[in-house]
């Protein structure tokens, strides 16, 4: 059973408007929460993160908003770019498990459209 | 490039060859991590080696056998692989105080088993 899921499997959106990519996630104890941006052909790279004692973590055009009662997790991006389109993963883990415990999920495919 | 690198970056075999992936980081990172990519699922975790000894093993078969000889090296040996193990292998490496930022990923080694 999936400890992350992101249940929208792909996302389009125009350039210049919002794009908002969610994540739920199962387990309370999870307290630090990341999201990972990914190329084709390349890895995935850290975005922007977020630790259970905050709501909001913002990184110029990205945003992180955590509602910890509702166990969800979203990103916006704002303006979307085309240089934006890639598959976009949340991740979580737990400060008080062992190394190595990042849980992510399936991944959102964004595209951004001119 | 991220600062961990993978080698080779496609590979082909059979599935009575015995082949190898590498990882090498210059991070100075003190843990470093084998994922697995398939087809939509989610990142999965193989094998977690901090301060070069392996402390997490998800259930991996046997016939993927990780090597860790220092903080800067990281191996998967392959024999015997079923196709099913096709797959996208990530190799990543951290800080592990550094959860803010999460893990570096390679570029990854695209696998397919014949």
């Amino acid at each position: 059973d999936q400890q992350v899921k992101q249940n929208s499997p792909s996302l389009s959106v125009q350039e210049g408007r919002i794009s908002i990519l969610n994540c739920d996630y199962t387990n309370s104890m999870f307290d630090y929460f990341l999201w990972y941006k990914k190329y084709p052909a390349e890895g995935p790279t850290f975005l922007i993160s977020i630790s259970s004692i905050k709501d909001k973590n913002e990184d110029g055009r990205f945003t992180v908003f955590l509602n910890k009662s509702a166990k969800h997790l979203s990103l916006h991006i704002v303006p979307s770019q085309p240089g934006d389109s890639a598959v976009y993963f949340c991740a979580v883990t737990n400060y008080g498990g062992s190394q190595g415990n990042l849980i992510f999920g399936k991944g959102t495919k964004l595209s951004v459209k001119p | 490039e991220t600062g961990v690198t993978q080698t080779p970056r496609h590979l082909v075999m059979g599935m009575t060859n015995k082949k190898s992936l590498k990882c090498e980081q210059h991070l100075g990172h003190n843990a470093m991590y084998w994922y697995k990519q398939s087809a939509k699922k989610p990142l999965e975790l193989m094998f977690v080696y901090s301060l070069e000894e392996r402390v997490e093993n998800n259930s991996v078969p046997s016939r993927f056998s990780p090597e860790c000889p220092n903080s800067s090296h990281l191996f998967l040996h392959l024999h015997t692989l079923q196709p099913e193990d096709s797959a996208l292998y990530l190799c990543a490496s951290s800080h592990g105080a550094s959860r803010g930022y999460g893990y570096t990923f390679g570029s990854g080694t695209r696998l397919t088993v014949v």
